[in-house]
């Protein structure tokens, strides 16, 4: 079964920092989407990768694939308030439309 | 823009009792999933459903729980008799079922079950 790790669990930084979050796999990825979920909402889709070295833009957020299709990683600058929010990892099990989901990264951003 | 609807967003119930969440996929969507997320934990897979039947299932999905899709739009979960430890938010999700690896899955604002 795979299964998808997330590092750091929490973090906590005072608005303008820059921070990374990290997703490994011990298997490959077909595919990988990040979300973002907030108190008591479902899972909101931020962004896609499916190509091995594949980096993405969203504002300030740079997601970035793997060369390998086994890890990825979200990059936000200049962090705000607005930002705050648990960030998910997911991919879907190989050969179904099964979403295994990560360990998730608690992010808070102070003011 | 389309999305999905879980009613209804909060559903306390006592234990052992019976309890149907609904969900509304979006409409040109084919295949239709619930999840689980325990308060602090990640979120589960419980069941997907396709073509009016279910094409995968966990082993949290055990015989108290049951989907169906009654009618052309609703997509439902049950649970028969309900545990203590099912308290949890729930959520359904559905995707058009291409075979796209960009394929996206679109999830619902959840329900919120708080069994006593």
């Amino acid at each position: 079964t795979q299964l998808l790790e997330q590092s750091p669990q929490f973090l906590s930084i005072q608005e303008g920092e820059n921070l990374t979050v990290y997703c490994n796999s011990s298997s490959v990825f077909s595919s990988l989407q990040w979300y973002r979920q907030e108190p008591g909402e479902g899972p909101v889709l931020l962004v896609t990768v499916v190509t091995g070295g594949e980096v993405k833009k969203l504002k300030r957020l740079t997601f970035q694939f793997g060369d390998a299709r086994k890890d990825s990683s979200l990059h936000i600058t200049a962090a705000q308030p607005g930002d705050t929010g648990l960030y998910l990892c997911a991919s879907l099990s190989s050969g179904t439309y099964k979403y295994i989901f990560g360990t998730g990264t608690r992010l808070k951003v102070l003011a | 823009e389309p999305e999905v609807t879980q009613t209804p967003s909060h559903q306390v119930t006592q234990m052992g009792q019976e309890v149907i969440l609904r969900c509304v996929p979006i409409s040109n969507h084919l295949y239709f999933y619930w999840y689980r997320q325990i308060l602090g934990q990640k979120v589960e897979f419980l069941v997907s459903f396709y073509n009016n039947e279910i094409s995968e299932k966990s082993e949290i999905f055990d015989d108290q729980f049951s989907v169906e899709r009654p009618d052309g739009s609703n997509f439902t979960l049950k649970i028969r008799s309900t545990k203590l430890e099912d308290s949890a938010m729930y959520f359904c999700a559905s995707n058009r079922g291409t075979i796209s690896r960009r394929e996206t899955q679109y999830f619902g604002p959840g329900t919120r079950l708080l069994v006593l």
